[in-house]
Order: C-alpha cells, then sequence, then structure tokens
C-alpha cells in the first residue's frame, strides 16, 4: 500500500493553468477509472474535488477537470483565482479493496 | 446537508486505547459505506479503515490491522473506530467520511488523537 507520487509543489499565477499529476501502478490507478481528487485549504477538511477519474460534484467549478493515462492521473486547473491554494491530494481504489491517497501537493497562487 | 460529527479523541500513552465516534445526519447512513482516515500534523491523508453500509464487510490498512476495529450502529447512525496497542505514528486528525464513486465524498472536520508518553 505504497503512497501515490505527485509532486510537492506547484505554483503558477492567477488566470493561468497548472496541472498536478498523480503516478500509481496498475493496481490501482492504472487498473481502475476509480481515481478521486481532493482540495484541502490550511485548517480544513478535505473536499472532494473530481471523483472516478473525471467527474465533479455539484457545486465544484468546471474549472477544475480530470484525466488518466495509464497508470498517471492528472488533475488541471484552469483560469487559476486566489481561492485554489491549498494541499491537494489523489486518492485511488486498489485491487486490494482498500484506497490509497497520494503525498499531497502544495498549489501556490503567485 | 451531509453532516459528520467525529469525537472521541484526545491524549493517550503508547500501548493504550481510545475509541472514536462519527454521528451522521443528512443521509441514509445504514445505506453507505463509511470510511475512516488519518492525517499527521503538517502530513498527508492516510487511508486507515472502510465498512460496508450492513456492517459485515471491513477493509483495513496493512499499517492498523489487527489493532483497530472499525463497526457502526445503523440505529444511532453511529461510526465507531476503536484503537487498541496504539503507537506514536498514530497521531493525528482523524476524519470519518462518506463512499461515493469509489470516492471519499463528504467529510468530517476531525478529530485530534496524540500518542505520547
Amino acid at each position: 500500500q505504497s503512497a501515490l507520487t505527485q509532486p510537492p509543489s506547484v505554483s503558477a499565477s492567477p488566470g493561468q493553468s497548472v496541472t498536478i499529476s498523480c503516478t500509481g501502478t496498475s493496481s490501482d490507478v492504472g487498473g481502475y477509472n476509480r481515481v478521486s481528487w481532493y482540495q484541502q485549504p490550511p485548517g480544513t477538511a478535505p473536499k472532494l474535488m473530481i471523483y472516478e477519474v473525471s467527474n465533479r460534484p455539484s457545486g465544484v467549478p468546471d474549472r477544475f477537470s480530470g484525466s488518466k493515462s495509464g497508470n498517471t492521473a492528472f488533475l488541471t486547473i484552469s483560469g487559476l483565482q486566489a481561492e485554489d491554494e491549498a494541499d491537494y491530494y489523489c486518492g485511488s481504489y486498489t485491487s486490494s479493496n482498500t484506497r490509497v491517497f497520494g503525498g499531497g501537493t502544495k498549489l501556490t497562487v503567485l | 446537508e451531509v453532516h459528520l460529527v467525529e469525537s472521541g479523541g484526545g491524549l493517550v500513552q503508547p500501548g493504550g486505547s481510545l475509541r472514536l465516534s462519527c454521528v451522521a445526519s443528512g443521509f441514509t447512513f445504514s445505506n453507505s459505506w463509511m470510511h475512516w482516515v488519518r492525517q499527521g500534523q503538517g502530513k498527508g491523508l492516510v487511508w486507515v479503515s472502510r465498512i460496508y453500509g450492513d456492517g459485515r464487510d471491513t477493509t483495513y490498512a496493512d499499517s492498523v490491522k489487527g489493532r483497530f476495529t472499525i463497526s457502526r450502529d445503523n440505529a444511532k447512525n453511529t461510526l465507531y473506530l476503536q484503537m487498541n496497542s496504539l503507537r506514536a505514528e498514530d497521531t493525528g486528525v482523524y476524519y470519518c467520511a462518506t463512499d461515493g464513486g469509489y470516492s471519499l465524498y463528504h467529510w468530517g472536520q476531525g478529530t485530534l488523537v496524540s500518542v505520547s508518553s
């Protein structure tokens, strides 16, 4: 149950786009379309932003989108806003019927 | 509106025990898979355990298997996590969460567990 691999940090200016990667194995990310993404501003609980690779829960702006290629999933945020600054975590269902998260990526809006 | 409220955290010595609770409202609790997730101070999310709606099927992370037990009381809309043989590395904020689309859909605000002598 090794954690999924995410870059520790990314940054971009308001209005730009940023993409966060999440790399796993064929036993988790690559084996199922069951990848999710979570946003966690400091001092708050995580919030689901994307589920089943590319689906947005009600209320999540369409600036947030998800995709997957092989063992790597991606979260793209377009039209960056200051309020998007937060930690982002990917998560995946695994072949052991467990869940696994990535180490998290800190997004800084310059 | 879905509401999850965790409680039961606190300071405990290594080797000790704690039972966490999560009271749920705003949805049909008995039909919902539920999860526990831990987050160490300044660290990432770690999935801990999951339980089916009827309570008959449970799964655990290797790091807690044999020490933690997840359970539920559907009559009380409450999820539990019994934690035994606690270690320093179990320290963190524990969140309960609902399952949806194989993701963790709604999250509580968490309860803090500190394992220290």
